[in-house]
Parts: C-alpha cells; structure tokens; sequence
C-alpha cells in the first residue's frame, strides 16, 4: 500500500524553469525523504526532513513539510535536462522499529520532463 | 565503493520455472531490503533483513517468494513457480544501522527487470 502520493503524476517544463512536486501521506510521520530515479536505474536518496522541520535546502533542491497538512513539496530551481527523472517521497508512517529503523512507504511518483 | 549489486539486470523465463534474483549489499550496511515496482502498484516493499534475520516479511505476496541471506554481503529473492503477475523490476537496498532515532537513507541498486511468459 502507498503511504504518500505525489502530484502532479507528470510534469513537462523548459530548461531554467522552477519544478514544483507536492507529496501527500496519510498517517503521522517521523520523518519524509525524497528519491530520484533515472530511467532504467535504481533511486536515489535526494534529501530527508523530519517531523520537527519545515524546510530544508540541498543545493537547487528545496523541501518543504507541513504537517498540520500532511504534505511535502519539492522545488527543483533551474532545472536542467539532467533533471528528467522520477521523483518519490516515502514517509516511514510514525512507525519506529526497535533497532531505530523506519520502514519506508514509497508513493507512486512524478514524472518530471525538462526540456533543453 | 561499488553501490548496492543485482544480477542479473534481466531475466525472462517461462511460466512455472524458479527464479532467483541475486543482491549483494554495501559493504558494512546492516540493513537490506527488497522491492518491487509495477505500474500498477507502484513501489512495494517485500521484505527486509537486519543483520542477516528477516524482520518484516509482511510484504512478500505469497509462498511462492522466498528470501535469504546467508551472510552479510549476499542476499536472495526466490520466486518459484514463476507466474506471469511476477513480472516487474525487483530492487534491492541497503542502509546502515541509523542509531537511536537517526534515519537513514536507502541505498538502492540498478534492479532486475522479471519478466514471466
């Protein structure tokens, strides 16, 4: 079952533009990641914001979580053709193993297409 | 560091044949999951070892999907018999032991891409 779900499914801007993704999850959260995947590859780990922060920064990635609303946005700046990927959140759905491992819960994505 | 390793990349096999899909973790990772995405259902978490011992085998979607992982820098996802709904990319990660309250983050591989005729 998918924990978050990502919108837009797809997206379609020009080189230089801003990306904006949104990410809505269902169930109280420890924290919120963000995963990059290419086409034909594995994800990759982009960011990570916990339950207590409302916005963090990495680079021309910015992340954003309002709990009160149960939702994440990410904004890619000036996007690059390089940044046509699909981009998931995953919450780990409050749930704290014992070893201090939280199971993450992927939604189903967005298809960001940046045009050169 | 080499990253997370799967083989094979591909895999076609035929209707009721076993099938065996091969992991090998990052070196020192104390964690390995296995994933499934499908169009359909998106990413679905399967299982995940801690140290070797599987912890959450709530995801495997029946008897017929078995894991293992004999040692700390092997893993296997055995589907026998294969069915055609098998067909998806499987994915293995890793992570180390975050600590008390630290997240960590997963550490995918490049996938093997099932398909079942």
């Amino acid at each position: 079952s998918q924990q978050g779900e990502e919108d837009p499914q797809a997206l379609s801007i020009q080189e230089g533009e801003n990306a904006t993704m949104n990410c809505s999850y269902k169930t109280s959260i420890n924290n919120l990641q963000w995963y990059r995947q290419n086409s034909g590859r594995g994800l990759v780990h982009l960011i990570l914001i916990r339950s207590n922060e409302r916005e963090k920064h990495s680079g021309r990635l910015r992340v954003t979580l309002d709990t009160s609303k149960k939702s994440s946005s990410l904004l890619i700046t000036a996007s690059r053709a390089a940044d046509t990927a699909s981009y998931f959140c995953a919450t780990d759905g409050g749930i704290l193993f014992s070893g201090g491992y939280n199971k993450l819960i992927f939604g189903a994505g967005t298809r960001l297409a940046v045009h050169p | 560091d080499a990253g997370v390793i799967q083989s094979p990349r591909h895999e076609v096999t035929e209707m009721g044949q076993e099938v065996t899909l091969r992991c090998k973790p990052i070196s020192g990772h104390d964690y390995l999951f296995w994933y499934r995405q499908t169009m359909m259902r998106g990413l679905e978490l399967l299982i995940y070892f801690n140290n070797n011992v599987p912890i959450d085998d709530s995801g495997m979607p029946e008897d017929r999907f078995s894991a293992k992982m004999p040692n700390a820098s092997f893993s296997t996802l055995k589907i026998q018999p294969s069915e055609p709904r098998d067909s998806a990319v499987y994915f293995c990660a890793s992570s180390v032991d975050p600590g008390q309250g630290v997240p960590s983050p997963l550490h995918f591989g490049n996938g093997t891409r099932l398909t079942v005729t």
